[in-house]
């Protein structure tokens, strides 16, 4: 089974300064996909970003982007102009293209925006 | 459009008992995922259901059991609780296959006394 790693069990930023959220995974294969989900206090977990493994080029999403390094299983969350909003649980999560429509979620980072 | 929801929100069951949780797909939606996600721990996947079949298992034992209905709400049953049982359990449905976005309900608290 793939496994998903997230070191940082608890991050906190200053309010619109930039946090980057760390993950890493493990896999033997090529194609596959990645997420950022954000969990707020309220418990919905909701989509932040996306990326193919097979797409060069880093997903961004207004104030979030993504640094993806393919060849060193990483996968990191950049979030820039941190805002009170912000804060929450992050998982990183890897779903295989080709064997199954599972999604192995990391155990998460709690971000806290400082005002 | 409706989103995702579940119900109940919280549930107290003792360890044996067996217990169902509901879950109502987003409109549109035909994929439904169940996740069971541990205090401090991120969601781990349980089953998914695709048009009223299973369609992918996790590493959980028999007496994790699920449905499918007609218009794509799920059910999770729970036979005989264990303590460790207690959990959020996470439902998320899809607009299809393959699963590229998935869109979560708010989960129910259980907690097995």
């Amino acid at each position: 089974a793939q496994t998903v790693t997230q070191s940082q069990p608890e991050m906190s930023v200053q309010e619109a300064e930039t946090v980057t959220l760390s993950c890493t995974y493990d896999t033997s294969e090529s194609d596959y996909y990645l997420f950022w989900y954000k969990q707020p206090p309220s418990r919905q977990m909701i989509l932040v970003i996306r990326q193919e493994a097979y797409k060069q080029q880093n997903a961004t999403e207004n104030r979030f982007s993504v640094n993806f390094q393919k060849a060193a299983k990483s996968f990191s969350l950049k979030i820039s102009d941190s805002q009170l909003g912000d804060a929450a649980m992050y998982f990183c999560a890897y779903r295989s293209a080709n064997t199954g429509n599972q999604f192995y979620f990391g155990t998460g980072t709690s971000l806290t925006v400082i005002p | 459009e409706t989103g995702v929801t579940q119900s109940p929100t919280h549930l107290i069951k003792t360890r044996g008992q067996q217990v169902t949780l509901r879950c109502s797909s987003q409109s549109g939606h035909n994929t439904v995922s169940w996740y069971q996600q541990a205090l401090g721990q991120g969601p781990q996947f349980i089953f998914q259901y695709y048009r009223e079949e299973e369609n992918g298992r996790g590493n959980f034992p028999p007496r994790f059991s699920g449905l499918q209905f007609p218009n794509y709400s799920s059910e999770l049953n729970v036979n005989a609780l264990e303590l460790d049982d207690s959990a959020l359990y996470l439902c998320a449905s899809s607009p299809g296959q393959p699963l590229n976005e998935q869109f979560f309900g708010p989960g129910t608290r259980l907690t097995v006394l």
